[in-house]
């Protein structure tokens, strides 16, 4: 079955480390989302990628990294530079630009946890 | 700049009562609107979208949405919930040909028997 999936689960952090959410996809789709989700909060755009080898930031992108090297995957760093990292993020991805709506599907999300 | 809001962030309701979960959106010459449903630490999956046409919008699990561009509005609707339908809903837009979706902040539903 097609979908997005997302590693780790659960991840917990230590202070001034960076760690790595993975995020792949096998729907073909160009487009590929990270969002931060934290309660009362809703969803808040870190970055986007449109098409392999280019991204963009979004609304929250202070303290976090990607990459698009492969259609497939957009993995998400969480730097040290990163005040409160401890969130839900969520992975998504869409057709892409020309498709119309931009309907988007969503992986299974990884919990941070700062200690 | 273009925002959606969802005034209730929870809305109780007995199971097979009727719901209402409402979303308003700033105004725009042209939007697409969505609603997703999200279950305890699961992702976000769609229910429902408008883009043009009838007004009236069917989705999955018996819910259905009205466009109301006279009022900026896009609420969610449901004749008899189940205890199966307690998670969070999302609204969100698209300025139409732009692909980046604002969210609400979420209202949670929260059926009882």
């Amino acid at each position: 079955d097609g979908g997005i999936t997302q590693s780790p689960k659960y991840l917990f952090r230590k202070e001034g480390q960076n760690v790595t959410l993975s995020c792949e996809q096998n729907l073909n789709h160009d487009a590929m989302y990270w969002y931060r989700q934290d309660p009362g909060q809703g969803l808040r755009l870190i970055y986007y990628s449109q098409i392999v080898n280019d991204f963009q930031k979004g609304d929250i992108a202070e303290g976090y990294s990607v990459s698009r090297e492969k259609k497939e995957s957009f993995p998400l760093t969480v730097t040290s530079a990163q005040k409160n990292p401890t969130a839900f993020y969520l992975c998504a991805s869409s057709m892409g630009q020309g498709s119309g709506a931009n309907v988007l599907t969503f992986g299974a999300g990884s919990r941070l946890t700062v200690l | 700049a273009q925002s959606v809001t969802q005034l209730d962030s929870q809305v109780p309701v007995f199971e097979e009562a009727p719901v209402e979960l409402r979303c308003n959106y700033s105004s725009s010459v042209s939007v697409y609107l969505f609603w997703y449903v999200q279950y305890p630490n699961q992702g976000l999956q769609l229910l429902l979208k408008y883009l043009s046409g009838s007004t009236l919008v069917k989705g999955i699990n018996g819910f259905e949405a009205e466009f109301n561009k006279s009022q900026t509005s896009f609420h969610l609707r449901k004749p008899s919930v189940h205890i199966s339908d307690t998670a969070e809903y999302f609204c969100a837009r698209e300025n139409t040909g732009f692909q980046k979706l604002v969210f609400g902040t979420g209202t949670r539903l929260l059926v009882s028997p």
